[in-house]
Parts: C-alpha cells; sequence; structure tokens
C-alpha cells in the first residue's frame, strides 16, 4: 500500500513548466515525501525529497502543503528527456530506507 | 563511481529451468534491495538486505524464490523452478543508511516461455 494518489497521467509540452500533484492525506509527522521517476527502459532514478519545507535541487523542486497532506513536483522547464513515470513516495523514519511504490505519474512532453 | 550493476541484462528461458540474478551493489551502501516490476502489479519489493543480512522477505511471492547476499558487494536473486508468470523485470537497488537516495540499476529483463 503506497498510500499516495496521484494521476495517472499528464501531458505537456515541452519548455512549459509542469505540474505533478500527489496527495498523502494519511502522512505521519516523520514520513518523508520522496520522489522518483523511471525512464523508458530503465531503473527508477531518484528526484527530489522534502519533509515540511520546500525544496529546490537542479532536477525540479518539491513543494509541500502546509498540512503536508499534499505535494506538488515543479519541472520548471519540461523537455523531451523528462518524459517518464513519476513517483511519489511516501517513506517513514523507522523502515529503513524501504521505498514502497505506487503507479505513479506517466508524463507525456510534446514537441 | 559505478553505480548499481546488474546481471543478466536479458534472459530468456524455458519453463522449469533454474535463473539466476545477481547484483552488485555501490561500494559502501548497506542497504540492497530486490523489486519487480510487471504492467499488472507495477514495482514490487521483493525483500531487502541490511549490512547482508535478509530483513524483510514477505514481498517474495513464493518458495520458488530465493536471495542470498553472502557478501557486502554481491547478492543474488534465484528462481526454481521457473514459470511464465515470472516473466518481468527485477531491479537490484541499494542505498546507504543517514541518505535518503536509493540507487537502482538497470534492471533484468527476464522472459519464462
Amino acid at each position: 500500500d503506497a498510500k499516495t494518489t496521484q494521476p495517472n497521467s499528464m501531458e505537456s509540452n515541452e519548455e512549459e513548466p509542469v505540474h505533478l500533484p500527489c496527495n498523502h492525506s494519511t502522512i505521519s509527522g516523520t514520513d518523508y515525501i520522496h520522489w522518483y521517476r523511471q525512464l523508458p527502459s530503465q531503473g527508477p532514478e531518484y528526484v527530489i525529497h522534502g519533509l515540511t519545507s520546500n525544496v529546490n535541487n537542479r532536477m525540479a523542486s518539491l513543494a509541500i502543503a502546509e498540512d503536508r497532506k499534499s505535494s506538488t513536483l515543479i519541472l520548471h522547464r519540461a523537455t523531451l528527456r523528462d518524459a517518464a513515470v513519476y513517483y511519489c513516495i511516501r517513506r517513514g523514519n523507522n523502515a529503513g530506507n524501504m521505498l514502497t511504490f505506487g503507479g505513479g505519474t506517466r508524463l507525456m512532453v510534446k514537441p | 563511481d559505478a553505480g548499481v550493476i546488474q546481471s543478466p541484462r536479458h534472459e530468456v528461458t524455458e519453463m522449469g529451468q533454474e535463473v539466476t540474478l545477481r547484483c552488485k551493489p555501490i561500494s559502501g551502501h548497506d542497504y540492497l534491495f530486490w523489486y519487480r516490476q510487471t504492467m499488472m502489479r507495477g514495482l514490487e519489493l521483493l525483500i531487502y538486505f541490511n549490512n547482508n543480512v535478509p530483513i524483510d522477505d514477505s514481498g517474495m511471492p513464493e518458495d520458488r524464490f530465493s536471495a542470498k547476499m553472502p557478501n557486502a558487494s554481491f547478492s543474488t536473486l534465484k528462481i526454481q523452478p521457473s514459470e511464465p508468470r515470472d516473466s518481468a523485470v527485477y531491479f537490484c537497488a541499494s542505498s546507504l543508511r543517514g541518505q535518503s537516495l536509493a540507487y537502482f540499476g538497470e534492471g533484468s529483463w527476464l522472459t519464462v516461455v
């Protein structure tokens, strides 16, 4: 049970921002929110993670709602290479480093 | 640094044969995970190890599946006997306690005919 809810698919135009939503309404206070993505024919790769504050890195930004029941992964300028399945994952503090994947959102990027 | 290395990348085998998938984690990582991915079930955690010791194998589908980690740099996932429903992509991942990232290999694509 991944305990997160994401849309099955989204479309974006190249060079436009993309906002990928995730609901995690039952998140506990110590759960981190992780995002991974899986490019075609590859293994998942880490994108970003956060606990309470918004986070930025070279790949994306993560906006976390004040009540922590939802979050949004932001790709500032989508490229064709960003077409992938994006997974939003809750990771408890006491579960080692175990990741439980849900269905994810398939992002399609149109040129 | 080399990432997680899996072998073989592709394998086609006949039903009933033994299949062994191999994984070399990133040097120094103390967690190792085996996942299976199918269209129907998505990515499922099969088993994970910490410091070479199996911690949770509740995702292993049945007795035909077994996994070992004889040392910190090598793990195997064995299926014996294999069945067509075992056809999937098997991923190995490793991570280091205290870090949030898990690094995945490129996967072993298994087809059982």
